[in-house]
């Protein structure tokens, strides 16, 4: 069965100091993969996609950026740290090219940037 | 572009009693809509799905939705909620060819004993 990791859990970060956060997939390849941001508790904000290694697209202009060095391995990270970079962060995959299947998440995590 | 509004920022309902949580959904072609649930500090859990077929879908953990299509609407519902289905819940909608899902902003459903 597929399964997805995403961690750290939590994570705390003063302002300036980079970021890297790390999800992969096991049990599928060529997967859709996604980040997401939810501040506040509630809204989910795409940040990146990915539908193949080294193919990412930015939804929102910021701080962050990301990678997928391989199939089943996306990254999330950043330079230097914002105090608006805080929020909690979910990776999440789908089957490639089918619009039908459902999404299935990481458990998040976790940032408050100091 | 496709999109999803949930009206409700929050429901209310006591343990036995009926919940839903309404949705309705703006979308060109056919809508590809989902459900899924949030418990505090954990990622989104999927919970059922419209794709074809019948207008009542059922999921997971005795939660099932009705599609209607003339009122554009995907309303979550539970004969008898329990106090353990209180969290958050999103409708989402399937948004371009690559698979991304559009979420509404969410409601957080508060059952009490």
């Amino acid at each position: 069965s597929q399964t997805i990791h995403q961690w750290p859990a939590t994570l705390v970060q003063p302002v300036g100091s980079p970021l890297s956060l790390e999800c992969t997939v096991e049990g599928t390849s060529n997967p859709n993969l996604y980040w997401y941001r939810q501040a506040a508790g509630r809204g989910l904000q795409l940040l990146f996609y990915s539908v193949g290694i080294g193919q990412i697209s930015s939804e929102v202009p910021q701080n962050l950026s990301a990678s997928r060095p391989q199939d089943r391995q996306f990254i999330l990270s950043s330079k230097k740290l914002l105090l608006s970079d805080s929020g909690f962060y979910l990776c999440a995959w789908s089957t490639d090219k089918l619009l039908t299947t459902e999404a299935f998440f990481g458990q998040g995590t976790r940032l408050t940037v100091v | 572009a496709q999109s999803v509004a949930q009206p409700e920022d929050q429901v209310n309902v006591a343990e036995g009693n009926p919940l839903t949580v309404k949705c309705t959904y703006s979308v060109s072609g056919n809508p590809y809509l989902f459900w899924y649930v949030q418990y505090p500090n954990r990622g989104l859990q999927f919970l059922l799905k419209y794709i074809t077929g019948d207008n009542l879908v059922k999921g997971s953990y005795g939660f099932e939705a009705e599609f209607n299509k003339s009122q554009t609407s995907f309303h979550l519902k539970k004969p008898s909620a329990l106090v353990s289905d209180s969290a958050l819940y999103f409708c989402a909608v399937r948004d371009g060819s690559w698979g991304k899902l559009q979420f509404g902003a969410g409601t957080q459903v508060v059952v009490t004993p």
